[in-house]
């Protein structure tokens, strides 16, 4: 069946280092959905990306949507402490009804000041 | 405006047992998403309603059910409690009827014992 997969599974940097999340769909996707999962918390949306080879910035952030539409990155300059959490990717499920949304496992990233 | 609403928040059953979450979407929003969260598997679809209508359903056994209200509130329903039904349940809705972004409600934390 469809599949989401998302790498690494965890990664640990010092504050300041960069830090980068990938994120590969089995199928096509007519769009790609960001959210960030603080700990205890729960996901909160970060951005969606719609065009093939599309690159959005927000401020440290930068997401990419790969060129045939099934990868995706998301880039973060110089970490911060509040930039700890959990990244998910997430795209539509063909076939399902669109508030249907299968996402990648994440990537859980720990920033030690 | 208010964000989305779920009660209870915790929640400690057992076994055999059967358990009603609630949900109360942001205003104006008409599509409430499930999804189990769990650290093994991840953020699970559930179901999707809109409009009073179940439109989606992930691939859970028939325990798990849901209802939606006149009013956009949402109910799932787990019945016959299995210890691997512990998780952070998360509702989520959206405005419209296109691939937009969810919102997340806090979640319920259930634990089965």
């Amino acid at each position: 069946g469809q599949q989401v997969m998302q790498i690494p599974q965890y990664q640990h940097v010092q504050e300041g280092e960069d830090f980068t999340t990938y994120c590969n769909s089995s199928t096509t996707l007519s769009n790609i959905q960001w959210y960030k999962q603080r700990p205890g918390g729960h996901p909160v949306f970060l951005i969606q990306l719609v065009k093939s080879g599309e690159v959005k910035k927000q401020k440290r952030l930068t997401f990419q949507f790969g060129e045939a539409k099934k990868n995706s990155s998301l880039h973060i300059t110089a970490t911060q402490t509040t930039d700890v959490g959990t990244y998910f990717c997430a795209g539509p499920n063909y076939g399902g009804s669109q508030g249907n949304l299968i996402f990648g496992k994440g990537t859980k990233l720990s920033v030690k000041p | 405006k208010a964000g989305v609403t779920q009660t209870p928040r915790y929640l400690i059953k057992t076994r055999g047992q059967q358990v009603t979450l609630s949900c109360s979407p942001i205003s104006g929003h008409r599509s409430v998403s499930w999804y189990q969260q769990t650290p093994g598997q991840g953020l699970q679809f559930l179901f999707e309603y809109f409009s009073e209508t179940q439109r989606n359903k992930g691939n859970f056994p028939g325990r798990f059910s849901g209802r939606q209200f006149s009013n956009s509130r949402s109910e799932m329903n787990v019945s016959t409690l299995e210890l691997g039904d512990s998780a952070l349940y998360l509702c989520a809705s959206k405005q419209g009827d296109r691939y937009n972004e969810q919102f997340f409600g806090p979640g319920t934390r259930l634990t089965v014992l």
